[in-house]
């Protein structure tokens, strides 16, 4: 079965800093772009980022640009999320998600992880 | 950025009823980076149209997306039980809409 599973998610204080980490398991990962998508608390989704198949392109949300890092091990078939300077606003359930573009069919996120939680909280 | 816009907010409806959903950019969306999804209380989001208007895998066909330049439609044209949910368009590489809730 392919599935993806965040892990990383947890109490962090104001100004503090997190990993999050994204396995993969049935699909070969490293031919794949994925993406980091969050929902914060009863609100809507937001996309934070964008890594291409060894590790380009890479985009960010304006939201996210200069506070978060993306990247990825192919040998270990992994994603991270790297946050920085994190506030009360980042406080959400963060997902990983498979993109997948097919001739004539075009893109979309068609693999996603069951998310994990980050509160940033004193 | 491009800033996409979905109308309306909050739709309420019944089973057996035919619904539009809007998805208006801000800029111009390449049509094969447009995708809807579907997002249920406490599960993740799940990719129902790629490229417009390609429905995902297991997708039913009752759920048809359509549009092109700045302007994107997802219809579902007669509503199960299972479909009242929250629906975003996303572009590839790029935002979400806000959302459109159907409710009952």
């Amino acid at each position: 079965e392919v599935q993806l599973e965040e892990s990383g998610g947890g109490l962090v204080q104001p100004g503090g800093s997190l990993r999050l980490s994204c396995t993969d398991s049935g699909f070969t990962f490293s031919t794949y772009s994925v993406n980091w998508v969050r929902q914060a608390p009863g609100k809507g989704l937001e996309w934070l980022s964008f890594i291409g198949t060894r590790s380009t392109p890479i985009y960010y949300a304006d939201s996210v640009r200069g506070r978060f890092t993306i990247s990825r091990d192919d040998a270990t078939s992994s994603l991270y999320l790297h946050m920085n300077s994190l506030s009360a606003e980042d406080t959400a359930v963060y997902y990983c998600a498979r993109d997948s573009c097919v001739a004539g069919r075009g893109c979309g996120m068609d693999v996603w992880g069951q998310g994990t939680t980050v509160t940033v909280s004193s | 950025d491009n800033v996409l816009t979905q109308s309306p907010g909050t739709l309420s409806l019944s089973p057996g009823e035919r619904v539009t959903l809007s998805c208006r950019g801000s800029q111009s969306i390449s049509s094969i980076h447009l995708g809807w999804y579907q997002q249920k209380p406490g599960q993740p989001p799940r990719l129902l149209i790629s490229g417009a208007s390609s429905r995902a895998a297991g997708i039913p066909d009752r759920f048809s997306g359509g549009g092109s330049g700045t302007d994107f439609t997802l219809t579902i044209s007669r509503l199960e039980p299972e479909d009242f949910a929250v629906y975003y368009c996303h572009q590839y590489g790029n935002s979400f809409g806000q959302g459109t809730r159907l409710e009952i």
